[in-house]
């Protein structure tokens, strides 16, 4: 079972470039997301998607965009990386059928911009 | 806004029973999770709780108060690989749980021996 896998693990950009976190879940669960986690800070939402073709934006889309073409997958883009989206970044999804429901989570992918 | 608190750090020694609590104010109100979180790891599920009271697990316990906007999570006979983060995250409403759950900033708990 390889649940919800995440590449890469670690990146380091320079200020401007773009680049692809690839998330993808092979437990055909309707429900993905993104969130960042910052130093001392909670896990914040980026960016989620209730099904393929689906996106809404989170508590902190801006500079970030998604897309759903299949269920399994759900990539997260950086358009033009700055140093404040220095983060690990964590893909999370579930089946959704109530709020008790499991959230996978993958292990995370820390990217530095300098 | 949304706020969640927990404070951000606690110590026990090994063997103890320790408590973090969680205060929300929200718009909405859906159910609470507890998380761990080991340092360079991935949140792990702990509990769910949206009824008021006590649900038990083993050696974790949380424990929810609605009208008080107030939870906590008990551990008991604690281990060295308790050492972690607790997260505390509130679903705001009956929507989809990942558009609508907030995390407080977490309690990162040292375990001596």
């Amino acid at each position: 079972n390889a649940g919800v896998t995440q590449t890469p693990k670690f990146q380091v950009l320079k200020t401007g470039q773009s680049m692809t976190l690839q998330c993808a879940q092979d437990m055909n669960h309707e429900y993905m997301s993104w969130y960042r986690q910052d130093p001392g800070m909670g896990l914040r939402l980026i960016h989620y998607s209730v099904g393929a073709g689906i996106t809404d934006q989170g508590e902190v889309p801006n500079g970030y965009n998604v897309s759903r073409s299949t269920t399994e997958d759900f990539p997260l883009r950086l358009l033009s990386a700055a140093p404040s989206q220095t983060s690990v970044y964590f893909c999370a999804s579930t089946q959704d059928r109530g709020p008790g429901n499991t959230i996978y989570f993958g292990e995370g992918s820390w990217l530095t911009v300098v | 806004g949304q706020n969640i608190d927990q404070p951000t750090e606690m110590t026990a020694t090994e063997g103890a029973i320790v408590q973090i609590n969680c205060t929300y104010q929200t718009s909405g109100f859906n159910g609470l999770f507890w998380y761990q979180q080991h340092a360079g790891e991935a949140p792990t599920f702990l509990s769910y709780n949206v009824l008021d009271g006590l649900e038990e697990k083993g050696r974790f316990s949380s424990f929810l108060s609605r009208s008080k906007g107030y939870s906590y999570l008990l551990l008991k006979e604690l281990q060295m690989k308790d050492s972690a983060s607790y997260l505390c995250a509130v679903i705001l409403d009956r929507g989809s749980t990942l558009g609508r759950l907030y995390f407080g900033r977490g309690t990162q708990l040292t375990v001596w021996p």
